[in-house]
């Protein structure tokens, strides 16, 4: 397997762009899983969604943010209108069990929005 | 919210020495404890999976154990070479919740 795939894996955009970042987790994963990583904050988890339902967004920073699970192939995480504060490094992560199970991790999008 | 804390955040160790950090959680509900290599640049690679008290788990130079009654867990690195230069986290899976991960230990071996 090809491991956790992210697209882009840098995008540069200026402040109010729609930012789309996407992901396919490893095939057979049933939890996808979205991360944000910033110096001030570390790694904090965005949303994650089971079998393609989504389960819990409590991390979602704002209603600018939505991510979508279409099929359990494919997922995205848009943001809309876009800020210089969204600019982090997006990881988007995939597990079979959420427990127990180890996530692997895509290469990440680094969005910097300008 | 979960506090999980690593210490220290970084260390700079010469090739050669062994050393070890330490990661602390909460030890209610505990289900499990990962820990994660994070090199620069990269994402974020399993090392290790650890669910019941007194896990030991090895793999090559690096080993961790885990007390879950008293809330910590251990990375050890014997003999660091200068490809472990990397930022270690752990993350905690406690009942109902996700993975919380800590701050890192942010490793670097001098040649």
């Amino acid at each position: 397997d090809a491991g956790v795939i992210q697209s882009p894996r840098h995008e540069v955009t200026e402040m109010g762009q729609e930012v789309t970042l996407r992901c396919k987790p490893i095939s057979g994963h049933d939890y996808l899983f979205w991360y944000r990583q910033t110096m001030m904050r570390g790694l904090e988890l965005l949303i994650y969604f089971n079998n393609n339902v989504p389960i819990d967004d409590s991390g979602m920073p704002e209603d600018r943010f939505s991510a979508k699970m279409p099929n359990a192939s494919f997922s995205t995480l848009k943001i809309q209108p876009s800020e210089p504060r969204d600019s982090a490094v997006y990881f988007c992560a995939s597990s079979l069990d959420r427990v127990q199970e180890t996530q692997y991790f895509g290469p990440g999008t680094r969005l910097t929005v300008l | 919210i979960l506090n999980v804390e690593q210490s220290p955040q970084s260390l700079h160790v010469q090739e050669g020495d062994s050393t070890n950090f330490t990661c602390s959680f909460p030890s209610s509900n505990f289900y499990a404890l990962h820990w994660y290599r994070w090199e620069t640049a990269k994402s974020p690679e399993a090392l290790f999976v650890m669910t019941l008290n007194g896990d030991e788990k090895k793999k090559g130079r690096i080993s961790a154990t885990l007390n879950t009654k008293e809330g910590y867990s251990y990375l050890y690195i014997k003999g660091s070479q200068p490809e472990d230069s990397a930022t270690y986290l752990c993350a905690l899976n406690n009942a109902g919740n996700m993975l919380t991960f800590g701050g890192g230990t942010r490793l670097m071996v001098k040649p």
